[in-house]
């Protein structure tokens, strides 16, 4: 079964640079969650959306921006990125209209910035 | 006070045995709640979701309380490839609206 992928799984930038991650929902759901994950913690939410709108938001700096395009797809943009910034980031999706609404986690993309 | 809390252990279980922790919530209006396991660098995989009810899903089993607030996952006969971090999922399942990881829970099953 097709599963939530995400791009790239690996990613280095410098501070003050910017990224970009990618996320490609499992087909027919409408919800999408961008999590990160620092070193020896558990997963922060940052952003969610419905449907292609943005739902929820969580501890997401305002250097980062996100949005789900007409096709679900989901990217989150991350400027003037700082040490700080380096985590696993991941992106779930779900389906609202499913029995019990489960998100189901892509593998993640490591980002380190130098 | 966090929104959902869990014991960050580690739980150090003899192969074989039974292990449960729990994991609380501080918003009286949660109603969705998911157990996920999550190996080291690796991605959260769903274990189980929690009904209201209570469910088990072979040697696992979740509980939900919602008069303490807490939900619990109990493993019996523990098995060595149960070693993982063991994270509660929780919030107000609606179009989108943020859900919250506990921090965690280790558990290490031992021969």
């Amino acid at each position: 079964a097709a599963g939530v992928i995400q791009s790239p799984r690996h990613l280095i930038k410098e501070k003050r640079e910017t990224a970009t991650l990618k996320c490609y929902p499992i087909p027919r759901h409408d919800t999408v969650y961008w999590y990160q994950q620092g070193p020896g913690q558990d997963p922060q939410f940052l952003i969610s959306f419905y449907e292609k709108m943005q739902s929820d938001k969580g501890s997401i700096p305002d250097r980062f921006s996100a949005q789900q395009f007409s096709d679900y797809h989901s990217e989150l943009n991350m400027s003037s990125l700082e040490l700080g910034d380096s985590a696993l980031y991941f992106c779930a999706s779900s389906y609202l209209a499913g029995d019990t609404g489960e998100l189901f986690f892509g593998e993640g993309s490591r980002l380190t910035v130098l | 006070r966090k929104e959902v809390e869990q014991d960050p252990g580690p739980f150090n279980v003899p192969e074989g045995a039974t292990v449960a922790f729990n994991c609380t919530y501080s918003n009286s209006a949660s109603q969705s709640f998911f157990w996920y396991r999550q190996d080291c660098r690796k991605e959260p995989k769903l274990l189980m979701s929690v009904y209201s009810s209570g469910n088990e899903d072979g040697r696992f089993t979740a509980q939900l309380n919602r008069a303490s607030q807490y939900i619990s996952l109990l493993i019996r006969d523990s098995k060595l490839s149960d070693s993982a971090t063991y994270l509660c999922l929780g919030g107000i399942w609606a179009a989108g609206n943020k859900l919250t990881f506990g921090g965690g829970t280790r558990v290490l099953v031992k021969p």
